[in-house]
């Protein structure tokens, strides 16, 4: 089955300045790659995913960039700001039906140091 | 993005109770939805996927006998964790998709004293 590694587990930036996390997967049919942004005691949700038809997406602040061959794909978040201090998961699976689940990594804890 | 439900929000059992969960598709139907369980700290860990008028499927190491699921209709699945015990005590969450993206229930903080 599909196995996610996460890092850092913890993550650290002065304001402004950007963040990186990095996703490594197992399972090469794996297809699509969602970033998901938690809350403390509220639910997980989408903030950016990427299929692999594509190498880079970007939204505002937020790009996510998937190297196939190499199993990789990272989530970079420019310009940091306090209200971006959360636990963020990435996952990977096949998403081709809505039936196909997905795998979480472990999660990076990201504080927006003022 | 679509709207998931979850029920109760938090829930307090004694040990040696079930206890029923409910997560509804507020805005599309949903075939299947996805069971969580998230310890403190840590990340979403699967338990089962739910599936509209048949069995669920289990991850390996979760006891289908102590997490009943039920999808009885195109909106609602539910989560009973039965003869609950004090490590049972986690936030349930789960999550369904009108296509592929995966949206989440605001989860079930549960408490087994």
């Amino acid at each position: 089955g599909e196995n996610v590694e996460q890092h850092p587990s913890t993550l650290s930036v002065q304001e402004g300045d950007s963040a990186v996390i990095k996703c490594t997967y197992s399972d090469s049919a794996s297809n699509y790659f969602p970033w998901y942004k938690q809350e403390l005691g509220k639910r997980p949700q989408l903030i950016i995913d990427i299929r692999s038809n594509v190498g880079e997406k970007k939204d505002q602040r937020i790009a996510v960039t998937l190297n196939k061959t190499a199993k990789h794909f990272s989530l970079h978040i420019t310009e940091t700001q306090p209200e971006d201090s959360a636990v963020y998961f990435c996952a990977a699976g096949e998403g081709v039906n809505r039936d196909d689940k997905i795998i979480f990594g472990k999660g990076t804890r990201l504080h927006i140091l003022p | 993005g679509a709207v998931v439900s979850q029920h109760p929000s938090w829930v307090i059992c004694k040990s040696g109770t079930s206890v029923k969960i409910e997560c509804r598709s507020l805005d599309f139907q949903a075939t299947t939805m996805f069971w969580y369980r998230q310890f403190p700290k840590q990340s979403l860990m699967l338990m089962a996927t739910s599936n509209e008028g048949s069995k669920a499927t289990y991850e390996q190491g979760v006891e289908k006998d102590k997490f009943l699921i039920n999808h009885a209709s195109l909106t609602l699945s539910t989560l009973t964790v039965t003869s609950a015990h004090p490590e049972d005590s986690s936030f349930y969450i789960c999550s369904a998709s009108p296509q592929a993206e995966q949206y989440f229930g605001p989860g079930t903080r549960l408490t087994v004293t």
